[in-house]
């Protein structure tokens, strides 16, 4: 099946600091990629869409300067959690589809850990 | 609202026996349904899903689900449980809300003892 790649898999920052993460579909073309939030023990929260060559969209309560998304080609997209706090930290996960409708392939997920 | 449930936050069962974890699911028109496993500090796999034709829909590791339109009900089975089975397993509606995004239930954890 298709793969996608998200790095790092762990990071540790400082409160204050931003951190990006990478999202990368390695053999399909995604217009579309989605950025998840997961606490622990519980479900996956979508944070956003996000889609190539424009603006994200963000659900409602996802601060949107707080969660910065790129999509700047159609095998990458970046979010960046800028100046983060301890309350960031979350396990972050992004997904793909090949096609709409399609089952979603999902990266391995990132675990921050702001101190 | 488009939704989908899943009632149990926790499933036990013996190795070597069937299990059944369940999922509801509240959407309009015709649903597009998943099921998905996660592994401690791992992204999502992909089960299985049912887009249309046969109810009864086979996936990976031996694990299948049944799509019940007048239950609106997408329950996962598997006929013989592992150890190895122990995930938290996700059922997710694929929806178009002017544009497609997925809905994900609340989660099961599976816990098969030896």
């Amino acid at each position: 099946g298709a793969v996608v790649s998200q790095h790092p898999s762990r990071v540790i920052c400082k409160s204050g600091t931003s951190v990006k993460i990478e999202c990368r579909s390695l053999d399909f073309q995604a217009t579309t990629m989605f950025w998840y939030r997961q606490f622990p023990k519980q479900s996956l929260m979508l944070m956003a869409t996000s889609n190539e060559g424009s603006k994200a969209t963000y659900e409602q309560g996802v601060e949107k300067d707080k969660f910065l998304i790129n999509h700047a080609s159609l095998t990458l997209s970046t979010l960046t959690v800028t100046s983060a706090h301890p309350e960031d930290s979350s396990f972050y996960i992004c997904s793909a589809d090949e096609k709409i409708g399609a089952e979603a392939f999902f990266g391995q997920g990132t675990r921050l850990t702001v101190v | 609202a488009q939704s989908v449930a899943q009632p149990e936050d926790q499933v036990n069962v013996a190795e070597g026996n069937p299990l059944t974890v369940k999922c509801t699911y509240s959407v309009s028109g015709n649903p597009y349904l998943f099921w998905y496993v996660q592994y401690p500090n791992r992204g999502l796999q992909f089960l299985l899903k049912y887009i249309t034709g046969d109810n009864l829909v086979k996936g990976s590791y031996g694990f299948e689900a049944e799509f019940n339109k007048s239950q609106t009900s997408f329950h996962l089975k598997k006929p013989s449980a592992l150890v190895s089975d122990s995930a938290l397993y996700f059922c997710a509606v694929s929806v178009n809300t002017g544009g497609f995004k997925t809905i994900f239930g609340a989660g099961t954890r599976l816990f098969v003892k030896a």
